[in-house]
Formats: structure tokens, C-alpha cells, sequence
């Protein structure tokens, strides 16, 4: 069954610093991947989504993520971290057809001024 | 263009009560996908429904059942509610199309059983 891991529930960076948030995949086919943010009190967001079309995938808020299928991983990066990036991170994979969703137990994003 | 509303926002039931939760999806999706957001947890696969069927179902007992409507509103019922139920009810809507087209979620309905 496909499934995705999360490295890390909390990650703490200096403002203006690298963010980089870990996800591993396990997919016996070519996965779809995504990753989604959440704000208190908040619904999930999609930040960005890999099918295939490329391994390096832009998405919003500055953020990209990279595609790695030698590691089985699907990193979160930002190049600058901003105050108001403080959230819930999660990365999911397709399961089937249907196009449900499996979540990882997420990253909280802290920002130290 | 509207997107995923859920109603209500918050709600506090007893053990053994029976709740209902609800669900309008985004403007042109027609599946509806309802997860189950512990504390502190990712999100877990409750089921989903498309065509007012049910199309795919998590690891949740037959309390937790769902019904879609013609115009691809959707409700999450749970009955005998036990206090692990407590959590955030985050319904996702989608057209139905490719494989690998993402989801689009409200704010969820946060339920505690007391």
C-alpha cells in the first residue's frame, strides 16, 4: 500500500533561513505526491503536487520540492523563510482511482525571530 | 467561484449521541472525500463519494456513514459517538477526472465528545 513518512514533527528555523521539511514515499507504481499546509484552525491548503510531468515542482509561497525516486523522497524547500510560513506541513500520496488521500502525521514549521 | 464549506464549525456531543456533519463542495466537483484529523495527527481516509455511492472507504467502523446529494452536497454521520471520535472533520471535494488531481478542502468541523 503506498504510505508517506515524515521525518521530523517539528522543525525550527531562523527567520530568512533554509527551510527544509522531509518526506519519504513507499509506492510499489509511480506515485502522486503532494504537499499541503495548515494554519490554526484552518483546512488543508495544497502547496504543490508532483504527476510525473517533472521531477522539480514550484508551487506557492515560494515553496518547491524536489521528486527523488533513487531515495524514495519528496523533500519541502524554501530558500528564505518568512514569519508567516509558521505552520502544519503534510505530504500525502494517492492511494487509487479515486484520488484519496494518505497523509503523514506532519511537521510543525516554528520561525525564530 | 465558491469553494468547500462546512457546517457547523464546532460542535460538543455525549458519548453514545448521534452527529451529523455537513458538507458543499467546490462549484463543478462532483467527489467528496471526508477525513478524520486527530490532535496532533495527519489527516486519516474516512470514505468517499461519488455519483451519491460510496466509492472507497478507510479503516472506520460502519458508525461512520455518509450520504451525497444530486448536487454533490455531502453529510458525515457518526453514531454511538465514543470519546476517541474527537477530532477535526475535514471534508475535501475534487472533480472526477485523472488520477492525481488534487483536493480541495474546507475548514473543517472540529467535534468533541464529552
Amino acid at each position: 500500500a503506498q504510505s508517506v513518512t515524515q521525518l521530523g514533527s517539528h522543525v525550527s528555523v531562523s527567520e530568512g533561513a533554509l527551510v527544509l521539511l522531509r518526506c519519504n514515499y513507499s509506492s510499489s507504481v509511480p506515485p502522486y505526491l503532494f504537499w499541503y499546509v495548515q494554519y490554526p484552525n484552518q483546512g488543508l491548503q495544497l502547496l504543490l503536487k508532483y504527476t510525473s510531468a517533472a521531477t522539480l515542482v514550484k508551487g506557492i509561497n515560494g515553496f518547491e520540492a524536489e521528486f527523488k525516486k533513487s531515495e524514495t523522497s519528496f523533500h519541502l524547500t524554501k530558500p528564505s523563510a518568512h514569519m508567516s510560513d509558521a505552520a502544519e506541513y503534510f505530504c500525502a500520496v494517492i492511494l487509487g482511482a479515486g484520488n484519496q488521500c494518505s497523509f503523514g502525521t506532519g511537521t510543525r514549521l516554528t520561525l525564530i525571530p | 467561484e465558491t469553494g468547500v464549506t462546512q457546517s457547523p464549525t464546532h460542535l460538543i456531543k455525549t458519548r453514545g449521541q448521534q452527529v451529523t456533519l455537513r458538507c458543499s463542495s467546490q462549484s463543478g466537483h462532483n467527489t467528496v472525500s471526508w477525513y478524520q484529523q486527530a490532535l496532533g495527527q495527519g489527516p486519516q481516509f474516512i470514505f468517499q463519494y461519488y455519483r451519491e455511492e460510496e466509492n472507497g472507504r478507510g479503516n472506520f467502523p460502519p458508525r461512520f456513514s455518509g450520504l451525497q446529494f444530486p448536487n454533490y452536497s455531502s453529510e458525515l454521520n457518526v453514531n454511538a459517538l465514543e470519546l476517541d471520535d474527537s477530532a477535526l472533520y475535514l471534508c475535501a471535494s475534487s472533480p472526477r477526472g485523472r488520477t492525481g488531481t488534487e483536493a480541495f478542502f474546507g475548514q473543517g468541523t472540529r467535534l468533541t465528545v464529552v
